[in-house]
């Protein structure tokens, strides 16, 4: 069974700096990887979409990275902003077990001005 | 394109009666999938679809939950009767091969059982 973490659970940090989210999955045999985007009230947006067979994906100031040997994936923010804060959610798809995503429980982000 | 749409948004029944969640999937993608999120829990699969036949309903909670897609179309998701540890955020979401099977979710659906 598929488990997927995120850390931190929450994280606060001023305008300007750059920030790493951090993913891990316990079942390497993933299919893709998909970070995703929630605003309080509003649901997912995706942000980058990762292939098994993919290294990395950028997105203007995004950058994800996968290392499915290891089991991780990283989410980059530069130069973060307030209009980042919000939670971020990683979810995983298995290649073994039906169409199934498998989501981590997030990263509350708060970027203060 | 239309991206997915669900209705309502908001939803306040009272335990025991029905409530019917819909979901329009973006134009052409087969794949329709619904999932869940409770209070402080992540969000959890509950089926999907692909075209108008279930491939996989492995995540329903039980018997109360009745997901139909008539004619591989919109998707609803009735529960009845509706007992309080329903109550949660309701996401659908639909995927296409042509996208690598990428997620696209709709704004999803804050069910609330008093």
């Amino acid at each position: 069974k598929q488990e997927v973490t995120q850390i931190p659970a929450a994280l606060s940090v001023p305008e300007g700096e750059n920030l790493v989210l951090n993913c891990s999955f316990t079942d390497s045999a993933i299919y893709n990887l998909q970070w995703f985007r929630q605003d309080p009230g509003k649901g997912l947006t995706s942000l980058l979409l990762i292939q098994s067979s993919q290294r990395e994906q950028t997105s203007g100031r995004l950058n994800a990275s996968l290392d499915k040997s290891s089991g991780r994936s990283t989410l980059y923010i530069a130069a973060s902003q307030p209009g980042d804060s919000a939670t971020y959610l990683c979810a995983v798809l298995n290649s073994n077990s039906g169409y199934a995503l498998n989501f981590g429980k997030g990263t509350s982000l708060l970027v203060t001005p | 394109e239309a991206g997915v749409t669900q209705f309502p948004s908001h939803s306040v029944i009272e335990k025991g009666q029905t409530v019917t969640l819909r979901c329009d999937p973006i134009s052409g993608h087969d794949n329709l999938y619904w999932y869940r999120r409770v209070m402080g829990k992540e969000i959890k699969f509950l089926l999907h679809f692909v075209k108008e036949s279930k491939q996989d309903e492995s995540g329903m909670p039980n018997n109360r939950f009745l997901a139909e897609r008539t004619g591989g179309t919109y998707s609803t998701l009735k529960v009845q009767p509706a007992e309080l540890e329903d109550s949660g955020v309701y996401f659908c979401a639909s995927s296409h091969r042509r996208s690598n099977y990428g997620y696209t979710f709709g704004s999803g659906t804050r069910l609330t059982v008093v």
